[in-house]
């Protein structure tokens, strides 16, 4: 089967940085992505990779080792409005994208 | 500009009655999906669509049916409601469904009880 692996609940402090882990194990591999989801809201696209490395946008990086099936969405500089849901989700072999259940990070001042 | 609409915002249902969820898009994009999303999981696709005219199914289709007469809507109808669909119901796009790596836009949501 095809599972996507995320802790349920993660607490940072304000101006901290933060890492949400993503483990993956799917019918092949054309990308990740990382969405952000305000409570009650829509999800929003943050990021999408492809090879393994870093991408590096803004306060918000996402890294991806594909030998390891491992993804992380770090969140530096951590503000009050990055209290939302983090959610993960794998392209897989049929182009079809397999969700986790996302990691709902508070923030704490 | 709009992006993607959906209505209503919310609803209740009695059981066993039908119901369509509207979702209309603005962004020209050729593929449109239904989603659910209940606590503790993720995202789970219901239906699809890749271009104007056809469908496709996905995780959970029992109990719903779409149609996509033209680019811009994809009404998604629960014809005989139960408990069990009791959901937050989102409706995406993306530029195009054949390479699944484009990234998705989403509507606002519509929230179902159904009693």
């Amino acid at each position: 089967g095809q599972n996507i692996d995320q802790p349920t609940e993660m607490t940072a402090t304000e101006g901290a940085i933060v890492q949400i882990n993503c483990t993956y194990q799917t019918s092949g591999f054309n990308g990740l992505f990382w969405y952000q989801q305000h409570a009650g809201e829509a999800p929003t696209f943050l990021s999408y990779n492809v090879l393994d490395g870093l991408e590096e946008k803004g306060r918000f990086s996402s890294f991806l080792s594909r030998s390891k099936g491992y993804s992380y969405l770090l969140v530096k500089e951590l503000q009050m409005k990055d209290s939302a849901s983090y959610l993960c989700a794998v392209v897989d072999s049929n182009y079809q994208l397999i969700w986790g259940a996302g990691t709902k990070l508070i923030i704490k001042p | 500009t709009a992006g993607i609409t959906q209505a209503p915002t919310s609803q209740i249902l009695a059981a066993g009655r039908s119901m369509t969820l509207r979702c209309t898009q603005d962004m020209r994009h050729n593929a449109m999906y239904w989603y659910r999303q209940d606590l503790g999981l993720g995202l789970r696709l219901i239906h699809y669509s890749n271009t104007a005219g056809t469908t496709g199914k996905g995780e959970v289709p029992d109990g719903y049916s779409v149609s996509r007469a033209n680019t811009d809507d994809f009404p998604l109808t629960l014809a005989s409601a139960v408990p069990s669909q009791t959901s937050v119901y989102f409706c995406a796009s993306s530029d195009s469904g054949d390479s699944g790596t484009d990234t998705q836009y989403f509507g606002p949501g519509t929230r179902l009880t159904v009693l």
